[in-house]
Formats: structure tokens, C-alpha cells, sequence
């Protein structure tokens, strides 16, 4: 079945540096791939999403890259702030699985002053 | 605030009840998607309607059912209930083909 591989699990960097969240899909047919930051006791809330017909979305501190022959995408963070650390999700949907979104497992972002 | 309310914030029940979770979508958003999270886990996808009709379906246990009401709120319905069943439930709600858009949980607890 569809299935969304998300990498780190757990990242911890220094205030100022970047971080880098991965994520690979396994449906080549998934053409819509939001990323999600959950803060403790709240919901996901979404921060950036990309569709297959573009390869770079960048917005402010956030950008996200797509490979789609790779079937990989990616969360890039510059110049971190202490609240940037939450839980973040990567998903991707609009496969063979119709509209079913499938989420990765998430990854804990720590960000040290 | 992302406009998608649950109700309530949190429940408590022994195991074998029957709870009831409530879901009011952002104002325009006909699609509506539940999902289950388990203490520090990610999230799994129960089931999605859209304007009053199942439109998919992921892990949903027999034991949980779900509606969407001409008004557009949607109900999660869990019963038989295990100690497994603790978690959060999340809603979601987006018009279609666009992005979903979150309320801040239910939390069940089963004692």
C-alpha cells in the first residue's frame, strides 16, 4: 500500500542553523505534498505545501524541494528560532489512494538557544 | 485559529462505553477527515466524507463509525472501547483538492 518514509525522527540543532527534514513516497501517482508543524496540545497546522508540477516552493524562513523521479521531498528551515521546535509532519496524497492523505511519522524538531 | 472546532477537548470513559466525537468544519470546507493519534505517534487516517457521503477509508476499526450531517458536521462513534482506543482524534476539514486544515483534538482517555 501507499507508504511515506519520514527522516529524522528526532533532530535537535543550535539556534541560527538549518535544518533538513526528508521524506520519500512510495505512490508515484501522489501529486500534492503538504508539510505540518503540531505544537504541543494543538493540532497539526499546515506551513508549506507543493504540487508535482513544481520542484521548489520557498516561503520566508521555508522552503520545500521535490524530486519527483526520486519520489522525494524535503522541509528546509534557515536560521532556526527556538520556536521552531514542534513535531513535524510530511504527507502526501492524490495517489491511487484517491484522496487519502498518508502522513510520515513525524519528526521532533528541538532547537537550542 | 484554523475554523475546525471539536467537541469535547477531552473525555474520559471505562472500557465497553460508547463515546460520541463532534466535529464542526471550517465555514465552505465539504470535505471532513478524522484521524487518530497515540501518544507519540503519527497520524493514521480513519475515514473522510465529503458533502454527506464516505469518500475513503483507511484503518478504521469495526468498533468506530462516522457521518457527515447535511449541515456538514461530523460525528466519530466509538464503541466496545478498549484501553488501546486512548488517544487524541484529530479532525480536518478543506475544500477539495486543497489542504486540510485542523482542529486542536479530542483527547480519550479509557480508564
Amino acid at each position: 500500500g501507499e507508504n511515506v518514509e519520514q527522516h529524522p525522527s528526532t533532530l535537535s540543532v543550535q539556534e541560527g542553523d538549518s535544518a533538513v527534514i526528508k521524506c520519500t513516497y512510495s505512490d508515484s501517482a501522489s501529486n500534492y505534498f503538504p508539510w505540518y508543524k503540531q505544537e504541543l496540545g494543538k493540532g497539526p497546522q499546515l506551513i508549506i505545501d507543493i504540487r508535482s508540477n513544481v520542484g521548489e516552493k520557498k516561503d520566508q524562513r521555508i522552503a520545500v524541494t521535490l524530486n519527483k523521479t526520486a519520489k522525494h521531498f524535503s522541509l528546509h528551515i534557515t536560521e532556526t528560532q527556538p520556536e521552531d521546535s514542534a513535531v513535524y509532519f510530511c504527507a502526501a496524497s492524490g495517489g491511487t489512494g484517491g484522496f487519502k492523505t498518508i502522513f510520515g511519522a513525524g519528526t521532533r524538531l528541538f532547537v537550542k538557544a | 485559529d484554523s475554523g475546525v472546532t471539536q467537541t469535547p477537548k477531552h473525555l474520559i470513559t471505562a472500557t465497553g462505553q460508547r463515546v460520541t466525537l463532534r466535529c464542526s468544519p471550517r465555514s465552505g470546507d465539504l470535505s471532513v477527515y478524522w484521524y487518530q493519534q497515540s501518544l507519540d505517534q503519527g497520524l493514521q487516517f480513519l475515514i473522510q466524507y465529503y458533502n454527506g457521503e464516505e469518500r475513503a477509508k483507511g484503518n478504521i476499526l469495526e468498533r468506530f463509525s462516522a457521518q457527515q450531517f447535511p449541515d456538514l458536521h461530523s460525528e466519530l462513534n466509538l464503541s466496545s472501547l478498549e484501553l488501546g482506543d486512548s488517544a487524541l482524534y484529530f479532525c480536518a476539514s478543506s475544500v477539495e483538492g486543497g489542504p486540510q486544515h485542523f482542529g486542536d483534538g479530542t483527547r480519550l482517555s479509557i480508564l
